[in-house]
């Protein structure tokens, strides 16, 4: 069966530090990777998505930034963080079954910029 | 344009009562997809349910139950007596078609439901 991890699960930064957060997916092969923000007004907004190994596409400007290095291993990183980067960080990746188009997510991490 | 909306921000039931969350999409697709997320305290959105769109059977698991109707686009979500676990936020989804090998959905706002004891 699939599984999808993230780390750290919660993690408290001062404005200014450098950010890693790491997703990885088990149990399937070349995932669809996403990553989401969750601010404290609950929607949530699509931060970059991968359809394979050092593809990445952004879907809003800022100082975030994300990599695949390996098939099911995503990175969210930040030179340095600003106050408006706290919020609820998901990783997810889509199903593989045939016709499969929901999106599995991980535990999450909770990120609070000081 | 492609959108989904949960008009209901918060909604508040005492347990065993039923409860309906509504969701309402805009797509011009003729093929698409529909989904319901269960996001509880913890934090994690759980996957609860795939429609596509040329199945407008309605769905029941267990307390769960799911009413899509294309004439009002719509793709609701009912709660037969409700139970304090229910309590969380729910998320509505769309796929369409054009979301091709990216597969991004497109979510709505979300319901807090708040079942009390």
């Amino acid at each position: 069966s699939q599984t999808i991890h993230q780390w750290p699960a919660t993690l408290v930064q001062p404005v200014g530090s450098p950010l890693s957060l790491e997703c990885t997916v088990e149990g399937t092969s070349n995932p669809n990777l996403y990553w989401y923000r969750q601010a404290a007004g609950r929607g949530l907004q699509l931060l970059f998505y991968s359809v394979g190994i050092g593809q990445i596409s952004s879907e809003v400007p800022q100082n975030l930034s994300a990599s695949r290095p390996q098939d099911r291993q995503f990175i969210l990183s930040s030179k340095k963080l600003l106050l408006s980067d706290s919020g609820f960080y998901l990783c997810a990746w889509r199903g593989d079954r045939e016709l499969s188009y929901e999106q599995y997510f991980g535990p999450g991490t909770r990120l609070t910029v000081t | 344009a492609q959108k989904v909306t949960q008009a209901q921000t918060e909604i508040s039931v005492v347990e065993k009562e039923d409860v309906t969350l509504d969701c309402v999409y805009e797509t011009r697709d003729t093929t698409y997809y529909l989904f319901w997320y269960k996001q509880p305290p913890s934090g994690e959105l759980v996957f609860l349910i795939r429609r596509n769109s040329f199945d407008e059977q309605n769905e029941i698991s267990g307390r769960y139950s799911w009413n899509f109707q294309k004439s009002t686009s719509s793709f609701n979500f009912t709660i037969t007596a409700s139970q304090v676990v229910d309590s969380a936020v729910y998320f509505c989804a769309l796929r369409p078609r054009q979301g091709g090998a990216t597969n991004k959905l497109i979510f709505g706002t979300g319901t807090l439901l708040a079942v009390q004891p």
